[in-house]
């Protein structure tokens, strides 16, 4: 059974703080990671996907991948309230599948 | 770009009849189209998996014959759900894969599917 680990949380951080979000996997041949964010009764919205180790940016938010540690984690920087939402951690199976795997999400708080 | 919508956006229907879900790629050809269904508080569950012109693969347990999938053109997707029941009530979602030949998947908004 390949597995994606995440924190469940919640996690809460005051407004402008760093939220730092983890997530682990076991398929040790999977080649693509994503982060989505999902509002309550909304459907997931893409955040991040990464490919390589190392760190990815885009504005606020940065993904970083390690590989050999089957670790994929996102930190946000200056933190806003409408940052609140689950965050899904996904990934796809060794060969070549679309399928995504996904996390049971970490509920970020934002505090004002 | 990468816009998929979803029609209706919410849907109440009476057991036993049956409910048609549309799903579209509007602004990228869709290689790929997955159907998610997501109960209250619990996280995604794949149902199925289609590819224009091919017969959708489901994921174990779930009913083909209930859940009928047509994915009759690269920016459409139809999920049927068929002589539905209180417990096929929902939150419906589609996804769509193969903008700028990436595996990544965006999703639709959802459908909300309540069976009285």
């Amino acid at each position: 059974q390949k597995e994606v680990e995440q924190n469940s949380g919640p996690l809460s951080v005051p407004e402008g703080a760093i939220a730092s979000l983890n997530c682990t996997y076991s398929d040790r041949g999977s080649q693509s990671f994503f982060w989505y964010r999902q509002y309550s009764g909304k459907s997931p919205e893409l955040i991040m996907s990464i490919y390589s180790n190392g760190d990815k940016e885009d504005g606020r938010f940065t993904a970083q991948l390690n590989k050999a540690s089957q670790y994929v984690s996102l930190l946000i920087r200056d933190s806003q309230p409408s940052d609140s939402a689950t965050y899904l951690c996904a990934v796809t199976l060794q060969g070549g599948s679309e399928k995504l795997v996904f996390g049971k999400g970490t509920k970020l708080t934002v505090n004002p | 770009g990468a816009v998929v919508s979803q029609h209706p956006s919410w849907v109440i229907c009476k057991s036993g009849t049956s409910v048609k879900i549309e799903c579209r790629s509007l602004d990228f050809q869709a290689t790929t189209m997955f159907w998610y269904r997501q109960f209250p508080k619990q996280s995604l569950m794949l149902m199925a998996t289609s590819n224009e012109g091919s017969k959708a693969t489901y994921e174990q347990g779930v009913e083909k014959d209930k859940f009928l999938i047509n994915h009759a053109s690269l920016t459409l997707s139809t999920l049927t759900v068929t002589s539905a029941h209180p417990e096929d009530s929902s939150f419906y979602i589609c996804s769509a894969s193969g903008q700028g030949g990436t595996d990544t998947q965006y999703f639709g908004p959802g459908t909300r599917l309540t069976v009285l």
